[in-house]
Order: C-alpha cells, then structure tokens, then sequence
C-alpha cells in the first residue's frame, strides 16, 4: 500500500534555530514528491515538487531533497513567519495525478 | 493570479439534511478534486474529476457525490448529512499531465449538527 510519513508532528523551534522534517514513502513507483505549506484556517501552498534521488531545490530559507526513501525539508535559520504546518504528497505511478498526502509537521517558531 | 474559489467558507447543517460545497477555478484546469481533512487523519481524497462530466472515486467516497457539469466548476454533494462528515473540506485543481501541481481553495468548514 502507498503511503506517506511524515515527521515529527509538531516542532518547536527559536528564530534562527535550523533543523529539518522529514517525509518517508512507500510508493509503487515515484512519479513526484510535492512540498506543501498550509497556515491555519488556510487551504495548502505549493512549495515545491522533486522527481528523482539526489534532487534538491530552495526557496528563500528552505531546501528540499530527495532519497529513494525520503525526502527532507531544511530550514534554515527560520524567522516567526515559517509558523505554518508542512505537508509532504507523493504521486505514485498507479494513483493518476491523484496525490497522497502525509499527516504533515507544524512548525511554531518563536522570537 | 490563479483562484479556485470554494463557495462557502464556514456552512452548519442538520443531520439528514442534503448539502451542497461549490468549488470554481479560473485556470482552464483540467483536472479538479475534492479532499477532507481531519485532525490526526491529514487530507483524504474524496473524488476527483479529469474532464467534463467524468469522476473518479478517491480514498473515502461513501456518502458523498459530485457534479461537474462545467470545466471551471465542482461541486461535492452530500446526500443525506451525518455528524461523521463534519470536517474542513478542500477543493483543488490541477492542469492535465503528470507532476502537475495542485492549487488549492481556502476550504470549507463544515459542521453537521
């Protein structure tokens, strides 16, 4: 069965305090793996999109990369304005263009 | 810039009563989907649609069914509320093609009383 992890639930970071979230999936067959932020009451943004290992992107103070296994969203040195919860979808060659998503991590930064 | 548009933001319903979400996009977008998403459950594909009058099961669709009589709109109909579908739901739309992103409404929160 497809499926989507994401990691942890909820983190807490200081402004300035770089980490990471982590995605793992179990897809038959990576067609894509999307990067969604989602602020409260909101529906979600896209972010970015990744379609094969050793793949990366960036986006002002985060980078996506890409394993066979998982995917990672760094943050580094992260401002209050990241606060939001980021969700992690897959599109597996079997499902259409339909996407799985994972439970997703909300991030809370504090200054 | 690109909208999809859910008609209602906040909607409360009565048990058994027939309910009806409207969601339009203004992208020429072929592709347009429906998801629910709950607390500790993340978002759940309920139907989507690739073309005019064509849908698709997704994950969860018992209870629920869709129209899509016109390419720029989706509507999600539940037939007969329970308390069990009170939840925000999603519309999205997508172009045709693979590793097309999804655009996303602001959601509908729905309460069923």
């Amino acid at each position: 069965e497809d499926q989507v992890t994401q990691s942890p639930e909820a983190l807490r970071l200081q402004e300035g305090e770089s980490s990471s979230l982590n995605c793992s999936y179990t897809v038959s067959g990576l067609r894509g793996l999307f990067w969604y932020r989602q602020d409260p009451g909101k529906g979600p943004e896209f972010l970015f999109t990744l379609y094969s290992a050793g793949e990366e992107k960036e986006k002002e103070r985060l980078k996506a990369t890409l394993t066979k296994k998982e995917s990672f969203l760094h943050i580094t040195a992260p401002k209050p304005e990241d606060s939001a919860t980021y969700l992690c979808a897959v599109q597996a060659n079997q499902a259409g263009t339909a996407l799985i998503f994972g439970k997703g991590t909300t991030l809370s930064v504090s200054s | 810039d690109v909208k999809v548009t859910q008609s209602s933001r906040y909607l409360v319903k009565r048990t058994g009563e027939k309910v009806f979400l409207e969601c339009v996009q203004d992208m020429d977008h072929e592709n347009m989907f429906w998801y629910r998403q709950d607390p500790g459950l993340g978002l759940r594909l309920i139907y989507f649609s690739y073309d005019v009058k064509m849908k698709e099961k997704g994950d969860i669709p018992e209870g629920y069914s869709v129209s899509r009589e016109k390419k720029e709109r989706f509507s999600l109909i539940l037939e007969s509320a329970s308390t069990n579908q009170t939840s925000m739901y999603l519309c999205a739309s997508s172009r045709q093609g693979t590793n097309e992103k999804l655009f996303f409404g602001s959601g509908t929160q729905l309460s069923v009383l």
